[in-house]
């Protein structure tokens, strides 16, 4: 069993719905990450957090430390939200152990 | 300000040769990592740094050597390569402990071996 379990591996909404991606680990942490990953391109971190809700722009992210679950919400989704959205947990000296992805599609 | 830079973006390799991978970040990190992303599947650490002159191994080392020596500069090398280690390759950086800072990641080196 994965450390890092993302749900669901793949999603396709229509434009303006409202998308969830859960995270889920079985690890104590010091942080977990969400991280943005387009097509053939690079990684952006999104989202570090230990504990509560952040929220940037359209996106927010929770995290329930005692279930050891995190969320990542996109409200109002847009073709161009259409990426891989990965889960990371940060462990000693910061090494981060990775979910396999959630592949998002938008279509207009 | 340029944040981690990697090169070369793409190479593909003859089984048995080498290369290096480089890695440079402008922000004073004392944290690097090697990561490898193989379809599929997460994100593996390779090596990672916690400052100058201090490196150790992560979860899928073999194959691979890195140096820190200047906190800007942390390589990557494929000494006798093989297809096992085909696969896209992210450098990334962070600045101090207990996941205090985000992590910044290069944009990859997608490496072929044939």
């Amino acid at each position: 069993k994965n450390e890092v379990e993302q749900s669901p591996q793949n999603l396709t909404a229509q434009e303006g719905e409202f998308i969830t991606i859960n995270c889920s680990y079985s690890v104590g942490i010091s942080a977990l990450h969400w991280l943005q990953q387009h097509p053939g391109g690079g990684i952006v971190s999104l989202f570090m957090l230990s504990s509560g809700k952040k929220k940037h722009g359209r996106l927010i992210a929770t995290i329930n430390i005692q279930e050891k679950h995190s969320s990542l919400h996109i409200t109002a989704s847009h073709p161009r939200d259409s990426a891989v959205y990965i889960c990371a947990v940060g462990r000693g000296a910061q090494k981060l152990v990775f979910g396999q992805g959630t592949r998002l599609t938008i279509n207009p | 300000n340029a944040g981690v830079t990697q090169t070369p973006k793409f190479r593909i390799l003859k089984i048995g040769q080498s290369m290096t991978l480089q890695c440079t970040q402008d922000m004073n990190h004392n944290y690097m990592y090697w990561y490898r992303q193989d379809p599929g599947m997460g994100l593996k650490l390779i090596y990672y740094s916690v400052g100058a002159g201090i490196t150790d191994k992560g979860e899928v080392p073999n194959g691979y050597n890195v140096s820190r020596s200047t906190t800007e500069d942390f390589p990557l090398r494929l000494e006798l390569a093989a297809p096992s280690q085909t696969s896209v390759y992210f450098c990334a950086s962070s600045y101090g402990d207990r996941g205090s800072y985000g992590y910044t990641f290069g944009s990859g080196t997608r490496l072929t071996v044939v």
